[in-house]
């Protein structure tokens, strides 16, 4: 039982260059998410996905894309990178609504030069 | 518009003593709330959390505490070990069916042997 799993752990970018982040989770949860972290910031939400075949976005969802390939896989697409968006992805998933536990993938470092 | 504030960036304990994290929201509307645990290179880790009707909660070493008049929340962590040095993050919830947490930009705590 691996929990959530999210590679690559470290990228380097160009700006301009695309790149998908992978998120998977074995606990047979409905919801997940995808968080940013930026330095002395707390978690901002960029995308969630309810249940599968449903995405939402959250606080800061513009730069992104996102997939949910079915109950288990939810991807975040960056289609031309962009500085701003050099941070630390974290994905999450739950049992169903947020009251829920999150549990969280132990996150991608992403740098954007 | 910050709406949850952490004030204290960082916090040092003596192991054995009483840590005390602060957390404070603006949003009246929040619901339910969490406490998540970070290590470095690690994503958060669910800790407690306390519903809006209930004004404590506790589990083993931890309990959270909510003020809704004041609109504060605190964790105490007693006795504090070395192996509670971690940034601990607050977050909020609001509305019913809501998937958005609001995080707090955290407390680094270190527990000093």
């Amino acid at each position: 039982n691996a929990g959530v799993t999210q590679t690559p752990k470290f990228q380097v970018l160009k700006t301009g260059q695309s790149m998908t982040l992978q998120c998977a989770q074995d606990m047979n949860h409905n919801s997940m998410y995808w968080y940013r972290q930026d330095p002395g910031m707390g978690l901002r939400l960029i995308y969630y996905s309810a249940s599968e075949g449903t995405t939402d976005k959250g606080e800061v969802p513009n730069g992104y894309n996102v997939s949910r390939l079915n109950k288990r896989e939810f991807s975040l697409r960056l289609e031309s990178a962009a500085p701003s968006q050099t941070s630390v992805y974290f994905c999450a998933s739950s049992e169903s609504r947020i009251q829920e536990t999150q549990y969280f993938g132990p996150g991608t470092r992403l740098l954007v030069l | 518009d910050q709406q949850v504030k952490q004030n204290s960036p960082s916090l040092s304990v003596q192991e054995g003593r009483i840590s005390i994290l602060n957390c404070d929201y603006t949003n009246s509307m929040f619901d339910y709330f969490l406490w998540y645990k970070k290590y470095p290179a690690e994503g958060p880790t669910f800790l407690i959390s306390i519903s809006s009707i209930k004004d404590k909660n506790e589990d083993g070493r931890f309990t959270v505490f909510l003020n809704k008049s004041a609109k504060h929340l605190s964790l105490h962590i007693v006795p504090s070990q070395p192996g509670d040095s971690a940034v601990y993050f607050c977050a909020a919830k609001w509305g019913a069916g809501s998937y958005q947490l609001t995080f707090g930009k955290g407390t680094k705590l270190s527990v000093i042997p």
